[in-house]
């Protein structure tokens, strides 16, 4: 079957810009996680979805990044006026029920701030 | 709060040889362990994950990982390295709590040499 799939694979933009990026669960996962993964790192949680809820935001950095699911599936990725320091690979994954059900990773969104 | 340490941030190996990759974890209580696996241009994948019960777990691709309590420990084993396996491994350590999202290692990167 289908796996997570996220779009677009790769984005640039320049610093001061508005970027989305999308995630599209595996069908019928209720928990849905964003990481984000930077050069030579592991990759690191930023927020945590349960059904439409955010149940998790701690890793979100700051109030420039916000994460939205509101029919329960696919997810948005917000940055507001991106730095160049946002520059990295965006991971998304879901699980079955969360509660450390393994995770499924879709490849990632590039994103390059200039 | 949970973190993980890979000590090893590059290992090679020969092809053929026995691999160890080294993970240790820090948490309270019994954790839940995972060892992902990231190939170029991929996404992340489930190699194995121990949650109770026999402390040696068999994986995908050959790959074993015992859990060692006494030493915070989760090392990820291969009898018989193939050079399909370089790539780039990830252990990851999750509270075993709903709601809590896996905390990762920064990983370790494995060449393996003919």
């Amino acid at each position: 079957g289908a796996g997570v799939s996220q779009t677009p694979s790769n984005k640039v933009t320049e610093k001061g810009k508005y970027v989305e990026l999308r995630c599209d669960p595996i069908s019928g996962h209720t928990a849905l996680y964003w990481y984000r993964q930077s050069l030579g790192q592991g990759p690191e949680f930023l927020i945590y979805f349960q059904g439409t809820g955010a149940a998790d935001d701690s890793g979100l950095p700051n109030d420039r990044f916000f994460a939205v699911r509101p029919e329960g599936s696919v997810s948005t990725l917000k940055i507001q006026r991106t730095e160049r320091g946002d520059s990295a690979v965006y991971l998304c994954a879901s699980s079955l029920r969360g509660n450390n059900s393994p995770l499924h990773f879709g490849n990632g969104t590039r994103l390059t701030v200039t | 709060a949970q973190s993980v340490t890979q000590p090893d941030i590059h290992i090679t190996v020969s092809e053929g040889a026995s691999l160890e990759l080294r993970c240790n974890y820090s948490y309270g209580a019994t954790p839940y362990l995972f060892w992902y696996v990231q190939s170029p241009g991929q996404g992340l994948q489930l190699l194995l994950k121990y949650f109770s019960g026999d402390t040696l777990v068999q994986g995908i691709k050959g790959f074993e990982a015992e859990f060692k309590r006494s030493q915070s420990s989760f090392n990820l084993r291969k009898p018989s390295v193939h050079w399909s396996d370089a790539a780039e491994y990830f252990c990851a350590v999750g509270a075993g709590q709903a709601g809590t999202a896996l905390i990762f290692g920064k990983g370790t990167t494995l060449s393996v040499s003919s």
